[in-house]
């Protein structure tokens, strides 16, 4: 089945900062790829999603970049604000079955 | 338009028993999926199902069945509770996987 790896497991960046994540999964046929972000106590929210046919895709200060030869995926938070710090993950769509990351501790320190 | 609504919120069972979890997706979504969210294995998959067929299993134990209805809402039971089971169990829906899910509150089980 599909397998999806997380890095960082934990991220501080200073506020204003731009912070990366990255995901690999392990089978070709995933194509749709979502990022969801938890905030302590709530559910997760889908903040982006990319396709399999597209490359990068950008949404005010938050972008995904897909490599689909590589079998990797990156989230790109740019001016990082404290309103961002929250657990992040990533996952793999593959005949229905949603595969998550174990996500990414972001800490904005003001 | 109302969320992904997860009855109950909270819950408390004794090891053995059995318990069913609850929820209603947001109108019009006929793809629900449940997954299990602990602090160390993080969100795990449990089952997805879409017009009342489950279309992919998760790697758990017979213990865990679902089902869904005829107007999507859908039903997770866990029979012969452990105490590992103790988790945030978090219901999805969608109107296709392929297109994102929104996920309710959750029910927080916890197993005594």
């Amino acid at each position: 089945g599909e397998n999806v790896e997380q890095h960082p497991s934990t991220l501080s960046v200073q506020e204003g900062d731009s912070a990366v994540i990255k995901c690999t999964y392990s089978d070709s046929a995933s194509n749709y790829f979502p990022w969801y972000k938890q905030e302590l106590g709530k559910r997760p929210q889908l903040i982006i999603d990319i396709r399999s046919n597209v490359g990068e895709k950008k949404d005010q200060r938050i972008a995904v970049t897909l490599n689909k030869t590589a079998k990797h995926f990156s989230l790109h938070i740019t001016e990082t604000q404290p309103e961002d710090s929250a657990v992040y993950f990533c996952a793999a769509l593959n005949n229905e079955k949603l595969t998550f990351g174990t996500g990414t501790r972001l800490t904005i320190i003001p | 338009k109302a969320g992904v609504t997860q009855t109950p919120r909270y819950l408390i069972k004794t090891r053995g028993q059995q318990v069913t979890l609850s929820c209603s997706p947001i109108s019009g979504h006929r793809s629900v999926s449940w997954y299990q969210q602990t602090p160390g294995q993080g969100l795990q998959f449990l089952f997805e199902y879409f017009s009342e067929t489950q279309r992919n299993k998760g790697n758990f134990p017979g213990r865990f069945s679902g089902r869904q209805f005829s107007n999507s809402r859908s039903e997770m039971n866990v029979s012969t509770l452990e105490l590992g089971d103790s988790a945030l169990y978090l219901c999805a829906s969608s109107t296709d996987p392929f297109y994102g899910y929104t996920f309710g509150s959750g029910t927080r089980l916890t197993v005594v």
